[in-house]
């Protein structure tokens, strides 16, 4: 089974500060992890994702996340928060087994709220 | 190059009532996936078809039904409206493993 966790329902953060929304994640093989961004009204928006290679992944926006194996987390960071950053931020994780499932499973999301 | 859209973006039924949402795929994409968001909540997965099969389902009644057509499209049915199954309806496209691209939704509202 896959799963993954947000710990945090809000962070808050000052403009021009940098920004982390944490993320960890329980697979049995090998993870195929995502960030996701909801604006209000809005449907998801990819940001990046994370198969193989570098542990450091960069994204859009400015966005980069760091999978970390032996902590079984993927943090999205930002260096620089902008005010136009707040939004519901989603983490997802999919399985990679051989011949396995195509369906990602979400986070409750956490809201990203950047102060002027 | 359209993305991924949704019809209609929003509605109100009654308990009881039937209702069916629409989704085109984004161009090139032959996978569709459905997902309810309850307010304050992540996705929740309901079913996913590819070629015009049901190819896996979440953990959702049989009230949920779906349909994928040959040019891709697909529709969600829900019968028998509850009170719970207000939420936004969210259909995503995708090309074998890449990763899922999101319409804006269909806000479903039960009364």
């Amino acid at each position: 089974a896959q799963s993954v966790a947000q710990p945090e329902d809000q962070v808050n953060v000052a403009e021009g500060n940098p920004l982390t929304v944490k993320c960890t994640y329980s697979v049995s093989g090998n993870p195929y992890l995502f960030w996701y961004v909801q604006y209000p009204n809005r449907g998801l928006q990819f940001l990046l994702k994370y198969i193989t290679g570098d542990n450091l992944v960069k994204g859009s926006y400015g966005f980069e996340a760091e999978f970390n194996k032996s902590q079984t987390s993927f943090h999205l960071k930002k260096p620089s928060a902008l005010v136009s950053d707040s939004a519901l931020y989603f983490c997802a994780v999919r399985d990679i087994p051989a011949g396995g499932s195509y369906i990602p499973t979400f986070g409750r999301g956490t809201s990203l709220i950047v102060h002027p | 190059d359209a993305g991924v859209t949704q019809s209609p973006t929003h509605l109100i039924k009654t308990r009881g009532q039937q209702v069916t949402l629409r989704c085109s795929p984004k161009s090139g994409h032959d996978t569709v996936s459905w997902y309810q968001q309850a307010l304050g909540q992540g996705p929740q997965f309901i079913f996913q078809y590819y070629e015009e099969e049901e190819r896996q389902r979440g953990n959702f009644p049989d009230r949920f039904s779906g349909h994928q057509f040959p040019n891709y499209s697909s529709e969600l049915n829900v019968n028998a409206l509850l009170l719970g199954d207000s939420a936004l309806y969210l259909c995503a496209s995708s090309l074998y493993q890449s990763p899922l691209h999101f319409g804006n939704g269909t806000r479903l509202t039960v009364t």
